[in-house]
């Protein structure tokens, strides 16, 4: 199976923007989703589809993706932003349909 | 509105021993969308364990948790369920069901449910 890559842990200030990356050599021809996860509750979709947001998410969430590399960006941060952020592709031919990115935490400082 | 409500809220089980969890729908057509189950240790990411489709009944599991767990679907109440078997401290986590849209990304989650295998 194939691996996503995501830094650990990312800060921003309030009010800046945050962009999270996410490699992998799979994400040039598969399409990338955006979770987020906040302590004690499940994970809530962000982004499908590379760039596309579910009803209710802010337009300050945006996705991209060039080559093998995801962004997910969050402009205008707030506190209530702080999160752990994954990354995931689905590869029904691979071994295992479904890889997450290891997660980015992160900080609103 | 799309629900998924998972039972039981945490379990406490020794090794060896298995656990069932289920997870409940509701707000949708149940057969139109795939089931995966996802599981979290504590303070790690997020790790897919398998899928079913409620419509067909077929599966798929992750290699690391073939043999030992087993998905179905009573779609007469729109529950999934989830079996896992000979249970080992590491699979002490957080166990999620999540809908799957267009199979590829889930966008409605369970609560979860914490299951701790410790002797």
């Amino acid at each position: 199976s194939y691996v996503l890559t995501q830094p650990p842990s990312e800060s921003v200030a309030p009010g800046k923007t945050a962009r999270i990356t996410c490699g992998g050599n799979i994400i040039g021809t598969k399409s990338v989703h955006w979770y987020q996860q906040k302590p004690g509750q499940a994970p809530l979709l962000i982004m499908y589809y590379n760039s596309d947001r579910p009803t209710g998410i802010p337009e300050r969430f945006s996705g991209s993706k060039s080559g093998n590399t995801a962004t997910l960006t969050i402009s205008r941060v707030e506190a209530g932003d702080e999160a752990d952020y994954y990354c995931q592709v689905w590869d029904p031919s691979s071994d295992q349909d479904v890889v997450f990115g290891g997660g980015t935490k992160l900080t609103v400082l | 509105q799309v629900h998924l409500v998972q039972f039981p809220g945490a379990e406490v089980k020794k090794p060896g021993a298995s656990v069932n969890v289920s997870c409940k729908t509701s707000g949708y057509t149940f057969i139109n969308y795939v089931i995966i189950w996802v599981r979290q240790a504590p303070g790690q990411g997020l790790e897919w364990m398998g899928r079913i489709s409620p419509y067909s009944g077929n599966t798929k599991y992750a290699q690391r948790v073939q043999g030992r767990v087993t998905m179905t679907t009573d779609t007469s109440t729109s529950t999934a369920y989830m079996e896992m078997r000979s249970l080992r401290s590491d699979d002490t986590a957080v166990y999620y069901c999540a809908r799957a849209i267009q199979d590829e990304a889930f966008d409605s989650w369970g609560q979860g449910t914490l299951v701790t295998v410790s002797s």
